[in-house]
C-alpha cells in the first residue's frame, strides 16, 4: 500500500448506529486530518493530530469522536448521526514542519446516515 | 485571517482548448501556494506548489501555475485540456505552520 488510504469507501448507517473509518498513512508523515466535504460546501477542516497529540478541533460535535494511537492511524468514531452528517470524509497526512505543510489526501468514506 | 478566493464556480472549455483558473489570496506575507485536483468519488490530488523560487510552477499532467505577488493570485494553467482533465480544482494557502487553508474550488466541464 502507498499513500494514504482509507477504509471503508461506502457506509450507510442509521442514526442509532456506531461505526468506525480507518485512516492509514504509509509515507512516514507525523500529522494527520479529517475533513468533511459536503455538496455545494467548502472543505470543512474537523480535526489536526500532530504526532499523535490533538491540536485542533473546529468546533466539531461531540458524535464525531477522533482517536489516533500512531502517527499512522487514525480513526473517526461515529454514533448517533444525523442525516446532515452524510458527506465524503476525507483522511490527509503531511510531514508538519515551519514551512508550509503539503498534505496528501486518501480517497475518502462516502457516509449515508438514514 | 488567511484567505483564499476562486471566482469560478464553474468553468466549460472545449477538448483541446487552452485552460485558466483563478485563484486569489489575502494575506501580508509571502504564502505557500497549491493546487489540487478532485475527480468524482476521489480524493484530492496534489497538482502542484509554490514555496519559493521561481515563481512559474510545473505540475502533474501537463498543469503550471504562476505565483504573481502584485495581484495576490496563483492561477493555473494549461495549454490544451483533455477530457479526462473534467473534475473539480481547489486552491489552498498557507503560511508558516499554520495549515492550509482550501478555496470553494471550480468545477473544470470538458466539452467533446
Amino acid at each position: 500500500e502507498t499513500g494514504v488510504t482509507q477504509t471503508p469507501r461506502h457506509l450507510v448507517m442509521g442514526m442509532t448506529n456506531k461505526k468506525s473509518l480507518k485512516c492509514e498513512q504509509h509515507l512516514g508523515h507525523n500529522a494527520m486530518y479529517w475533513y468533511k466535504q459536503s455538496a455545494k460546501k467548502p472543505l470543512e477542516l474537523m480535526f489536526v493530530y500532530n504526532f499523535k497529540e490533538q491540536t485542533e478541533n473546529n468546533s466539531v460535535p461531540s458524535r464525531f469522536s477522533p482517536e489516533c494511537p500512531n502517527s499512522s492511524h487514525l480513526f473517526l468514531h461515529l454514533h448517533t448521526l444525523q442525516p446532515e452528517d452524510s458527506a465524503l470524509y476525507l483522511c490527509a497526512s503531511s510531514q508538519a514542519h515551519d514551512g508550509g505543510d503539503t498534505q496528501y489526501f486518501g480517497p475518502g468514506t462516502r457516509l449515508t446516515v438514514l | 485571517a488567511q484567505s483564499v478566493t476562486q471566482p469560478d464556480i464553474h468553468i466549460t472549455v472545449s477538448e483541446g482548448a487552452s485552460l485558466e483558473l483563478r485563484c486569489n489570496y489575502s494575506y501580508g506575507a509571502t504564502p505557500y501556494l497549491f493546487w489540487y485536483v478532485q475527480s468524482p468519488g476521489q480524493g484530492l490530488q496534489l497538482l502542484l506548489k509554490y514555496f519559493s523560487g521561481d515563481t512559474l510552477v510545473q505540475g502533474i499532467k501537463g498543469f503550471e501555475a504562476e505565483f504573481k505577488r502584485s495581484q495576490s493570485s496563483f492561477n493555473l494553467r494549461k495549454p490544451s485540456v483533455h477530457w479526462s482533465d473534467a473534475a473539480e480544482y481547489f486552491c489552498a494557502v498557507g503560511y508558516g505552520s499554520y495549515i492550509p487553508t482550501f478555496g470553494r474550488g471550480t468545477s473544470l466541464i470538458v466539452h467533446p
